[in-house]
């Protein structure tokens, strides 16, 4: 069965500090994987994908994240993190040949000044 | 360019009521989503509607029923409203159903049932 992990609930960064949110996948075929925030009572905002090639993947707001096959990993980073990066990250999977995105429990992202 | 627009954004329905919730998919989009969000968790994916077609459902019953419009919109209908179906429902919209095009998602219904 497909599933998304994000083994952290909470990720506690200082300001000015580069931050990691962990994501790993479980799926067969190839991956499609996604990275989308959300800020309190908001929807979802979209943030970045990988569909094949670099496995270095800019986004959004200063994000990128590496896709790792090996290690079935699609981490989220940002070299220095800001206040109003604070927010609840979630990584999403979807197999090629599938409609349905699955999605990891979320990652509460706090920044502190 | 307006983005994935929904509506109500708030509402209190009784339990056993049924209840619609509209979404407008994002200019150009022509495949909508339906996604259920409990306080706490990540989404779960409802169905998608594809050319005025359900095309995948998720793991919810048949209480959950939807629609898409010759204008690509799109409405949730929820029967015999349970507690539990209380939630943030989120519309989300893409161009095509290809599985690498990016998904784009409105601001939610939030519904609760008392």
């Amino acid at each position: 069965a497909q599933s998304v992990a994000q083994p952290e609930d909470q990720v506690n960064v200082a300001e000015g500090n580069p931050l990691t949110v962990k994501c790993t996948y479980s799926v067969s075929g190839n991956p499609y994987l996604f990275w989308y925030v959300q800020y309190p009572n908001r929807g979802l905002q979209f943030l970045l994908k990988y569909i094949t090639g670099d496995n270095l993947v800019k986004g959004s707001y200063g994000f990128e994240a590496e896709f790792n096959k090996s290690q079935t990993s699609f981490h989220l980073k940002k070299p220095s993190a800001l206040v109003s990066d604070s927010a609840l990250y979630f990584c999403a999977v979807i197999r090629n040949s599938n409609y349905q995105l699955i999605w990891g429990a979320g990652t509460k992202l706090i920044i502190k000044p | 360019d307006a983005g994935v627009t929904q509506s109500p954004t708030h509402l209190i329905k009784t339990r056993g009521q049924q209840v619609t919730l509209r979404c407008s998919p994002k200019s150009g989009h022509d495949t909508v989503s339906w996604y259920q969000q409990a306080l706490g968790q990540g989404p779960q994916f409802i169905f998608q509607y594809y050319e005025e077609e359900e095309r995948q459902r998720g793991n919810f019953p048949d209480r959950f029923s939807g629609h898409q419009f010759p204008n690509y919109s799109s409405e949730l209908n929820v029967n015999a409203l349970l507690l539990g179906d209380s939630a943030l429902y989120l519309c989300a919209s893409s161009w095509g159903t290809g599985a690498g095009n990016t998904i784009y998602f409105g601001e939610g219904s939030w519904l609760t049932v008392v």
